[in-house]
């Protein structure tokens, strides 16, 4: 399957600072990719979609100041953690979407995920 | 909205032994995707299985098959011949037709953890 990377897989900063991490799909263009975070032992939960060359759509309730999301070519989005505050502490996942237009199906393809530690 | 439930948060199941993870999910639309997702610790994503609900013909991955009962709205998987290695965080997800979400956002169910006993 296609593959997501996802960089820093681990950061811990202090309350106050920014936080950048980065999403890439490594064989295939994603113009839509997804950021997700989750809490222990709980389901993913979609915090926006992001989308190459416009504005990210965020979900209902993701504060759109504090999460800055950047989709600025096919195969990289960046979200920035912005004054991160121990309550941002989580796990971020993000996902791309193949389009299997090489020939493969429709699926999102996920990256290893970054855990954030806000001391 | 849809909505995917996961009702069973825990299965335990024996090495080489057969274990049914149950899914339903609530829709009005007619044609769409579901999806399962293994979750090891590792907490890295892994697609198990997907399945077209035009499709009749229910999804198969080697040990890993489900049972779609569109009218009933389930979307059960079956592990057979169960492994250590299927240890996992299992989540069925949800997509909506092109039509209606051109993005292609996944609906996620709360998940099943899977225990495998040697």
């Amino acid at each position: 399957g296609a593959v997501v990377s996802q960089h820093p897989s681990r950061v811990i900063c202090k309350s106050g600072t920014s936080v950048k991490i980065e999403c890439r799909s490594l064989d295939f263009q994603a113009t839509t990719m997804f950021w997700y975070r989750q809490f222990p032992k709980q389901s993913l939960m979609l915090m926006a979609t992001s989308n190459e060359g416009s504005k990210a759509t965020y979900e209902q309730g993701v504060e759109k100041d504090k999460f800055l999301i950047n989709h600025a070519s096919l195969t990289l989005s960046t979200l920035t953690v912005t004054s991160a505050h121990p309550e941002d502490s989580s796990f971020y996942i993000c996902s791309a979407r193949d389009l299997g237009l090489a020939g493969g199906t429709d699926t999102q393809y996920f990256g290893p995920g970054t855990r954030l530690t806000v001391l | 909205a849809q909505t995917v439930t996961q009702s069973q948060p825990e299965m335990s199941v024996q090495e080489a032994e057969t274990v049914t993870l149950s899914c339903t999910y609530d829709t009005s639309e007619s044609d769409y995707y579901l999806f399962w997702y293994k979750q090891p610790p590792s907490r890295q994503m892994i697609l198990v299985i997907r399945q077209e609900a035009y499709k009749q013909q229910n999804a198969t991955e080697n040990r890993f098959s489900v049972n779609f009962q569109k009218a009933a709205k389930s979307f059960s998987l079956k592990i057979s011949d169960s492994q250590l290695g299927d240890a996992a965080m299992y989540f069925c997800a949800y997509r909506s037709p092109v039509l209606s979400d051109s993005w292609g956002k996944l609906q996620f169910g709360a998940g099943t953890q899977v225990v495998v006993t040697p």
